[in-house]
């Protein structure tokens, strides 16, 4: 069946770092791939995502590559601050589907200053 | 700038008793979707509506779940007769259309007794 599988579960960076998320998933019909951050208690809130025509994004300090022949996907975010502390969750969505959203387990990230 | 909002906040419940969680998209999207966070765990999808319909459901929508649309702005999700183990934050989301953002709701959290 579907599955997306999420590494690390825990990550912890000193304010300034570099976090790295890394996401595969087994659909290779999976064609968008957002990616949303919680924080404790909230709501998930889309923060970048892609799509299969397309290799890398960038926004500011988040990036997303993805590898279609791999079936991988990863978040980069540079220069963190101790307000990306979250939870970040990596999802796919599949071409022959109705936009179902399969996430992974999630990564918390801690940001330290 | 619009957003899902959902209601009540906080629900509790005795096992066996009949819910109603209540959300009501953003107001020009076309897709509606119920999904659910056990606590720690990760967002795991229920169920998708399309025009007036379900386009996709999850193997946890059995039958004690059911949706509906019963007015141009309200989308429901009713559990016939809960158990302990529908204790969890449900959250409602919308988009425009495939591959679209999905906006989530701030969630409903169901607590079983």
């Amino acid at each position: 069946g579907e599955n997306v599988e999420q590494h690390p579960s825990t990550l912890s960076v000193q304010e300034g770092d570099s976090a790295v998320i890394k996401c595969t998933y087994s659909d290779s019909a999976s064609n968008y791939f957002p990616w949303y951050k919680q924080e404790l208690g909230k709501r998930p809130q889309l923060i970048i995502d892609i799509r299969s025509n397309v290799g890398e994004k960038k926004d500011q300090r988040i990036a997303v590559t993805l590898n279609k022949t791999a079936k991988h996907f990863s978040l980069h975010i540079t220069e963190t601050q101790p307000e990306d502390s979250a939870v970040y969750f990596c999802a796919a969505v599949s071409s022959g589907g109705y936009n179902k959203l399969i996430f992974g387990a999630g990564t918390r990230l801690a940001v330290h200053p | 700038e619009p957003e899902v909002t959902q209601t009540p906040s906080h629900q509790v419940t005795q096992m066996g008793q009949e819910v109603i969680l209540r959300c009501v998209p953003i107001s020009n999207h076309l897709y509606f979707y119920w999904y659910r966070q056990i606590l720690g765990q990760k967002v795991e999808f229920l169920v998708s509506f399309y025009n007036n319909e379900i386009s996709e459901k999850s193997e946890i929508f059995d039958d004690q779940f059911s949706v509906e649309r019963p007015d141009g702005s309200n989308f429901t999700l009713k559990i016939r007769s809960t158990k302990l183990e529908d204790s969890a934050m449900y959250f409602c989301a919308s988009s425009r259309g495939v591959n679209n953002e999905q906006f989530f709701g701030p969630g409903t959290r169901l607590t079983v007794l």
